[in-house]
């Protein structure tokens, strides 16, 4: 079965860090670019970053530049986003994704939290 | 970065009837990377539409997709009950990708 499953999530302190996980299971992830997606509560979808497949390319939305880090490990069949300087407004459900056409697998997502 | 506008932001439709959902993009969607996602309350998005208009893995054909530049469209050609849900457009052409507002269906 194609599927990737979130992890890592939890509640943290402004200013804080936090390292979510993806693991792809089912199909070769390292071909694929792989996405980070965040839907505030009772928000519309926000797409945060992608990375290639061997992870020489990375791209952020504006509001993360700086503060989060997305990287994969294929040895791992993994996707990571180191999240650093956590403010309030990245309080969401973030979903990992597939980027085979579209964003075509999808994760339950693993909600964070940033609360004093 | 590009900025896609969906319209409406509500439509109120009833089972059986046709569907017709836009988004607008501020500038051209390159080589039409331009998809179309479902989400329903509580869950994941799901893919429908890549390409502005090949159907994935799965989609009933009652879901289609149409469009190219700037402007394209969903279409869902008779209503199911469970069709009833919040539809977003995504463009991956240029980095960084964006998502659309989101335009809610709901049962008239």
């Amino acid at each position: 079965e194609v599927q990737v499953v979130e992890s890592g999530g939890g509640l943290v302190q402004p200013g804080g860090s936090l390292r979510l996980s993806c693991a792809a299971s089912g199909f070769t992830s390292s071909n694929f670019w792989m996405d980070w997606v965040r839907q505030a509560p009772g928000k519309g979808l926000e797409w945060v970053a992608n990375i290639n497949g061997d992870g020489s390319e990375k791209n952020y939305v504006d509001s993360v530049k700086g503060r989060f880090t997305i990287s994969r490990d294929n040895a791992k069949h993994s996707l990571y986003l180191q999240m650093n300087s956590l403010r309030a407004e990245d309080t969401a459900v973030y979903y990992c994704a597939s980027e085979r056409s579209g964003l075509d697998v999808w994760g339950q997502g693993t909600t964070v939290t940033v609360s004093s | 970065e590009i900025v896609l506008t969906q319209s409406p932001g509500t439509l109120s439709l009833s089972p059986g009837e046709r569907a017709t959902l836009s988004c607008r993009a501020s500038q051209s969607v390159s080589r039409n990377r331009l998809a179309w996602y479902q989400q329903k309350a509580d869950q994941a998005p799901r893919l429908l539409i890549y390409g502005a208009s090949s159907r994935a893995t799965g989609i009933p054909d009652r879901f289609s997709g149409s469009g190219s530049g700037t402007d394209f469209t969903l279409t869902i050609s008779r209503l199911e009950p469970e069709d009833f849900a919040v539809y977003y457009c995504q463009q991956y052409g240029s980095a960084p990708d964006t998502f659309g507002q989101g335009t809610k269906l709901e049962i008239k």
